[in-house]
Order: structure tokens, then sequence, then C-alpha cells
């Protein structure tokens, strides 16, 4: 079964520094990979996704994120952190069951950007 | 917030309540979905409705009872429920056909407690 891992609860930053989230899967076949934000009493929002191609994928309000196939990671970075990027942030992937459209998300991550 | 609604927002029920969750997408998306986010615990996919055809239904309790009349609406009705069910109800869209790997978007959810 496809599923995600994240490994830290909570990640702490100060602001102007470079984050990083991290992210596992552990999949069949391809990996189809996607970040999302989500903002306290609000939905998720999506980031980036991985399909192909190249391994750096830019997303938005400066996150990008690194696919590494050799260590099963999907790490979402941003260069400089901002206060307002503190959120909760799930990586998921692409289910392959029944429908083939689902997505696996992982427990989240909480990060804190402090001023 | 982003093409996908949710009503009401906020909503208080008691266990013998009969009430239902509103979703409704302005996309022209062909798939959506019910989601449960509770406290520490990861994102529960409910139901999956793919061209108005339920395709998904994760075990969920027959409290839960799920309507896709068209497209662009989708349904939650809740009737008898449990205290443990009080949690945040996100509904998502997406396009999907052979070949897509495209993301879902969310509505902002709507926090159901259950007294």
């Amino acid at each position: 079964a496809q599923s995600v891992a994240q490994p830290e609860d909570q990640v702490n930053v100060a602001e102007g520094n470079p984050l990083t989230v991290k992210c596992t899967y552990s999949v069949s076949g391809n990996p189809y990979l996607f970040w999302y934000v989500q903002y306290p009493n609000r939905g998720l929002q999506f980031l980036l996704k991985y399909i192909t191609g190249d391994n750096l994928v830019k997303g938005s309000y400066g996150f990008e994120a690194e696919f590494n196939k050799s260590q099963t990671s999907f790490h979402l970075k941003k260069p400089s952190a901002l206060v307002s990027d503190s959120a909760l942030y799930f990586c998921a992937v692409r289910d392959i069951g029944n429908y083939g459209q689902n997505f696996v998300f992982g427990p989240g991550t909480r990060l804190s950007v402090l001023p | 917030e982003t093409g996908v609604t949710q009503t009401p927002r906020h909503l208080v029920m008691g266990m013998t309540n009969k009430k239902s969750l509103k979703c409704e997408q302005h996309l022209g998306h062909n798939a959506m979905y019910w989601y449960k986010q509770s406290a520490k615990k990861p994102l529960e996919l409910m139901f999956v409705y793919s061209l108005e055809e339920r395709v998904e239904n994760n075990s969920v309790p027959s409290r839960f009872s799920p309507e896709c009349p068209n497209s662009s609406h989708l349904f939650l009705h809740l009737h008898t429920l449990q205290p443990e069910d009080s949690a945040l109800y996100l509904c998502a869209s997406s396009q999907v056909g052979t070949g897509n790997y495209n993301e879902q978007f969310f509505g902002p959810g709507t926090r159901l407690t259950v007294l």
C-alpha cells in the first residue's frame, strides 16, 4: 500500500533562515507526490507536485521540493522563511487503489517561524 | 477559498439531531471527496464520487450518508452522531481521468461539534 511519513511533528525556524519539512514515501510503481499547507480554520491549499521530470519542483509562495528516488524522499524547502509560513504542512501520495485517484496523506508537520 | 465552498462553516448538534453538510465546487471538476480531520490523526478519506457515482466508501459508519446529485454538489447527511464524530469535515474536488495526476482542491471545512 502507498504511504507517506513525516518524521517531525513540529519544526521551528527563525525568520529569514532556510526551512525544510521532511517527507518520505513508500509506493508501488511510480510515485506521484504532493505538498499541501493548512492555515488555522482553513482547508488545505495545494503547494506543488512531482509527477515526473526535474527532481526540483517549484511551487507557490516560494516553496520548492526535492524528489530523491534513492532516499525515497520528497522534502519541502524554502530559502528564507517568513512568519506567515507558520502553518500545518501535509505531504501526500497518489494512491493506486481501486480508483487510483485517491490521495494518502501524511500526519502533518507543524511549522513555526519565529520572528 | 479555491473554488470549493462548504456550508455551514460551524455546526453544533446533539446526538439525536439530523443535519446535512453541503459542498459546492465551481471548478468544473468531475470528482468530489469527503474527508474527516480529527486532532492528532491523519486525514481520513470517507467517500469519493466520480461522475456522480460513489466509487469509494472507506468503512464509514452508516450514520454518515453521502449524496452527490450532480458533479458540482456534494452533501453529507448526519444522524445520531456520537461525540467522537466531532471533527473538521473537508470537501475536495479534482479532475480525474486516464493519465491525469491532478491535485485536489479543498474547501474551508465544516467544524462539527457533537454534544
